[in-house]
């Protein structure tokens, strides 16, 4: 089935580094990927659509210049939290549409912890 | 109003026992209806797709009703690996999906 690989899994910074995620297609080319955030206890909640070639659409109250989407190819999307405090920390999570009849694949999550 | 409702739990049953969850969501444009797994620190798995049908896999049922927009699953004879918090899931026009905030479960031996 298809695969969604992102890395890192978990990452710790101190507050005001940026950390970039990644997010790859193995055996598809996703032309659209989505960025979630999940704090505990909550649900998902959609940050923004990435799109290759073109810029991302955020969701209302996400930062664009904090969080930052890069889908330069057809099988990588990243985001880039910049200057990151305390209160970013959270679940970020993409998924990859495969096509209209294959679901959505998640990729495994990334754990990001500010100190 | 949240988009998609869930009772949030936590459901405690003993092995065995048959649980069933509901869902409300709030477009009536809504198009797929899922419900995915997810458990702890970890991404979530989709479960089954929802049709208006009703549609079964194995120990699981899952329902639709559009008119009153509302989605169920049924567990039978559960098992300890079913503990994990259940995701009602649907679109709404746009590609993306929207997530209900979770049911736990826990299996109990």
């Amino acid at each position: 089935g298809a695969v969604v690989s992102q890395h890192p899994s978990w990452v710790i910074c101190k507050s005001g580094t940026s950390v970039k995620i990644e997010c790859r297609s193995l055996d598809f080319q996703a032309t659209t990927m989505f960025w979630y955030r999940q704090f505990p206890k909550q649900s998902l909640m959609l940050m923004a659509t990435s799109n290759e070639g073109s810029k991302a659409t955020y969701e209302q109250g996400v930062e664009k210049d904090k969080f930052l989407i890069n889908h330069a190819s057809l099988t990588l999307s990243t985001l880039t939290v910049t200057s990151a405090h305390p209160e970013d920390s959270s679940f970020y999570i993409c998924s990859a549409e495969q096509g209209a009849n294959y679901g959505y694949t998640f990729g495994s999550g990334t754990r990001l912890t500010v100190v | 109003r949240k988009e998609v409702e869930q009772d949030p739990g936590p459901f405690n049953v003993p092995e065995g026992a048959t649980v069933a969850f509901n869902c409300t969501y709030s477009n009536s444009a809504s198009q797929s209806f899922f419900w995915y797994r997810q458990d702890c620190r970890k991404e979530p798995k989709l479960l089954m797709s929802v049709y208006s049908s009703g549609n079964e896999d194995g120990r699981f049922t899952a329902q639709l009703n559009r008119a009153s927009q509302y989605i169920s699953l049924l567990i039978r004879d559960s098992k300890l690996s079913d503990s994990a918090t259940y995701l009602c899931v649907v679109t709404t026009g746009r590609r993306a999906l929207t997530f209900g905030s979770g049911t736990r479960l826990q299996v109990q031996p």
